[in-house]
């Protein structure tokens, strides 16, 4: 197909351990979204790449967050010593674009930290 | 600072319309949009306005006033299909980051 996936889709962790969230965008996407969406809420913005330069990661919540695009494509969200807070949905979004346009979202991957 | 604020739960009967409001308050505005999500499912568009006015898009359509930072969803001829939760979303002036509001779930009931 040719959406957004994202792997794994289902993480559970224990409290303490290091996570690493995968999305492959979609094929010669300029632009990608990360969100982390708890339940019953709407997404929040965490990061956003431009190829392969992170242009703004204002919304990630702490330093344990790090996003990464080496190579302007595959994205890599890695969070460091999880906690329980951190239990939700992220999903990946890329859009075609750099200007104002729909984003593709993947299915997301849901973590669950004990 | 951001606020997007929508109604939590709205009730329609098939075969009806709805109207989803939502109105915002951000630091920039650089076009609004609407997306559907089913439960646990990713969002898919629906909508963007940039002008004031109304879009039209089938059974689905969208309205803005940014004098009045203030957008509305229009579906018509509900299905049941349609029950799911409707996102706002305005992204920023500077064109990176996107704000949502926490949605409204919709219920079609026969």
């Amino acid at each position: 197909g040719a959406g957004v996936s994202q792997s794994p889709r289902y993480k559970v962790a224990k409290r303490g351990q290091d996570v690493a969230l995968r999305c492959d965008p979609i094929s010669g996407h300029v632009s990608l979204f990360w969100y982390q969406q708890a339940l019953g809420q709407g997404p929040e913005f965490l990061t956003y790449f431009q190829n392969e330069a992170q242009l703004d990661k204002s919304g990630l919540p702490s330093d344990r967050f790090f996003a990464e695009r080496p190579e302007g494509s595959v994205s890599t969200l890695k969070i460091q010593r999880t906690q329980q807070e951190d239990s939700a949905v992220y999903l990946c979004a890329s859009s075609a674009r750099t200007v104002p346009e729909t984003q593709y979202f993947g299915p997301g991957t849901r973590l669950l930290v004990l | 600072g951001q606020n997007i604020d929508q109604p939590t739960e709205m009730t329609a009967t098939e075969g009806a319309i709805v109207q989803i409001n939502c109105t915002y308050q951000t630091s920039g505005f650089n076009g609004l949009f609407w997306y559907q999500q089913h439960a646990g499912e990713a969002p898919t568009f629906l909508s963007y306005n940039v002008l004031d006015g109304l879009e039209e898009k089938g059974r689905f359509s969208s309205f803005l006033s940014r004098s009045k930072g203030y957008s509305y969803l229009l579906l018509k001829e509900l299905q049941m299909k349609d029950s799911a939760s409707y996102l706002c979303a305005v992204r920023d002036q500077g064109g990176f980051k996107t704000i949502f509001g926490a949605g409204t779930r919709l219920f079609v009931k026969a």
